[in-house]
């Protein structure tokens, strides 16, 4: 079964911190994609980045960066100095050979002035 | 020159009544997705087409129905609404490559 764990229900900084936002999951297949997006407080979902089971290679993009350690299922998201602007849901997903995503029940973040 | 639209972005009903909501892509994607959002922000999958064809169909009541007259569309449309239909619908497609999401409707059954 394919299954996305975010074990971080809510978490709460303060400008400038940098933090991470966890993600395990499994599945049986050998080729899978996994994601990242962020639901802001207006609702929409927004596309951060996709990682295919054959890159392990990290990857930063501006203030966000994305460790994912295969042997450990893990594809974890930092934001490095965060800002208030930071502040949404932020889902893991898992998307396997079918086409289905399989989303996390997402991390609440919340970066305070 | 929005990737993936939908309508309405809000939408009030009483129960019983039936609705649609429509969406539509202009990325040229081959397969379109209609997800659930309930209150508790949990996301999940309802149907996906590629090519006008269906290929998921989780289960979903049959008051349910997806409608795709053509690549760039799909619609939703809902029989019979009942209370534990609100929530907010998302509308996705993609190329393989990446999902691109719609914006949403925010559904509410009174």
């Amino acid at each position: 079964a394919q299954k996305v764990t975010q074990a971080q229900t809510e978490i709460s900084v303060v400008e400038k911190e940098d933090v991470t936002l966890d993600c395990v999951y499994e599945t049986r297949d050998t080729t899978y994609y996994l994601f990242w997006y962020k639901q802001p407080p207006s609702g929409e979902l927004v596309f951060l980045i996709r990682r295919n089971s054959f890159d392990e290679q990290n990857e930063i993009s501006g203030r966000y960066s994305w460790n994912f350690q295969k042997s450990t299922s893990s594809f974890n998201f930092t934001i490095t100095a965060s800002q208030v602007v930071d502040s949404a849901v932020y889902f893991c997903a898992l998307g396997g050979s079918q086409g289905n995503l399989i989303f996390g029940k997402g991390t609440k973040l919340s970066v305070k002035p | 020159d929005t990737a993936v639209s939908q309508t309405p972005k809000y939408l009030v009903t009483q129960m019983g009544n039936d609705k649609s909501i429509k969406c539509e892509q202009n990325l040229g994607h081959d397969t379109m997705y209609w997800y659930k959002q309930d209150s508790k922000k949990f996301l999940k999958i309802m149907f996906s087409y590629n090519n006008k064809e269906l290929i998921i169909n989780e289960t979903v009541p049959n008051r349910f129905s997806p409608k795709s007259p053509d690549k760039a569309h799909l619609n939703l449309h809902i029989n019979s609404l009942e209370l534990g239909d609100s929530a907010v619908y998302f509308c996705a497609s993609s190329s393989g490559r990446i999902r691109i999401f719609g914006p949403g409707t925010r559904l509410t059954v009174t």
